[in-house]
C-alpha cells in the first residue's frame, strides 16, 4: 500500500524558516518524481513544485510564488521528500500535502496524497 | 484568479448527470494532458481521472473526462450524495514551467 506522510507543520513567525518532511512507503521511492501541493484555508490547491528522480537528474522545478525561497529536496535511502520553507510569509499558511507525481512528458498528474500538514505563519 | 477556468458551482439532483468544465489556454491544456481531483471535505485530494479520460483503479465508471482543445470536462452520473465534494482540474503549462489547477467547483447534490 502506498503511504505518504508529512510531518514538521506548525507555527511559525514570518520571516523565519521551517522544513516539512514526506515520509513514504509502499513504492519504489527513488523511480518517482515527488512533488508538494498547498491549500490555503479556504481556498483552492496551489502547485508547489517538485523534485524529478535522479534518473532524470533529480532536477527542480517551482511555482513562480515561492521560487527563491522554498526548495525540494529528497534522500532516497530512507524515501523521504524535504521542503525546505525560507523566509516565510503570512500568505504561505497553508496545508502543505506531499504528492507523488507520475504520468511523462505533457502529462503531469499526482496519483497519491498525504493528509497534509498545517504551516501557519503568523507573529 | 486561477489560468484554469472553473465555475465555483455546480448543483443537481441525486440520479442526475452533471458536468463541471475547465477552461485553459494553447500552453496547458492546449499542449498537455488534463487531470481531476475530488476532494471530500475535511480531506486531502484524490485523483479521479488522468490523461485526459482515465480512470485509476477503483474509480467507477460514472466519473468520466473528455478534452477538446483548450477546454476540459469532468463528467458524473448516476449523482449520489456522497459525491458531494470539490472539484479540481490540473494541467501542466508549458510556457510557466509550472503545475496548474484550476479555482475548484463545489458540487451540491440537492
Amino acid at each position: 500500500e502506498v503511504q505518504l506522510v508529512e510531518s514538521g507543520g506548525g507555527l511559525v513567525q514570518p520571516g523565519r524558516s521551517l522544513r516539512l518532511s514526506c515520509t513514504t512507503s509502499g513504492f519504489s521511492f527513488g523511480d518517482y518524481t515527488m512533488s508538494w501541493v498547498r491549500q490555503a484555508p479556504g481556498k483552492g490547491l496551489e502547485w508547489v513544485g517538485f523534485i524529478r528522480s535522479n534518473a532524470y537528474g533529480g532536477t527542480t522545478e517551482y511555482a513562480a510564488s515561492v521560487k527563491g525561497s522554498f526548495t525540494i529536496s529528497r534522500d532516497d535511502s530512507t524515501s523521504i521528500a524535504y521542503l525546505q520553507m525560507n523566509s516565510l510569509k503570512t500568505e504561505d499558511t497553508a496545508v502543505y500535502y506531499c504528492t507523488r507525481r507520475s504520468g511523462s512528458y505533457g502529462s503531469v498528474y499526482f496519483d497519491y496524497w498525504g493528509q497534509g500538514t498545517l504551516v501557519t505563519v503568523s507573529s | 484568479q486561477s489560468v484554469l477556468t472553473q465555475p465555483p458551482s455546480v448543483s443537481a439532483a441525486p440520479g442526475q448527470k452533471v458536468t463541471i468544465s475547465c477552461s485553459g489556454s494553447s500552453s496547458n491544456i492546449g499542449k498537455n494532458f488534463v487531470s481531476w481531483y475530488q476532494q471530500l471535505p475535511g480531506t486531502a485530494p484524490k485523483l479521479l481521472i488522468y490523461e485526459n479520460n482515465k480512470r485509476p483503479s477503483g474509480i467507477p465508471d460514472r466519473f468520466s473526462g473528455s478534452k477538446s482543445g483548450t477546454s476540459a470536462t469532468l463528467g458524473i452520473t448516476g449523482l449520489q450524495t456522497g459525491d458531494e465534494a470539490d472539484y479540481y482540474c490540473g494541467a501542466w503549462d508549458t510556457s510557466l514551467s509550472s503545475g496548474l489547477f484550476g479555482g475548484g467547483t463545489k458540487l451540491t447534490v440537492l
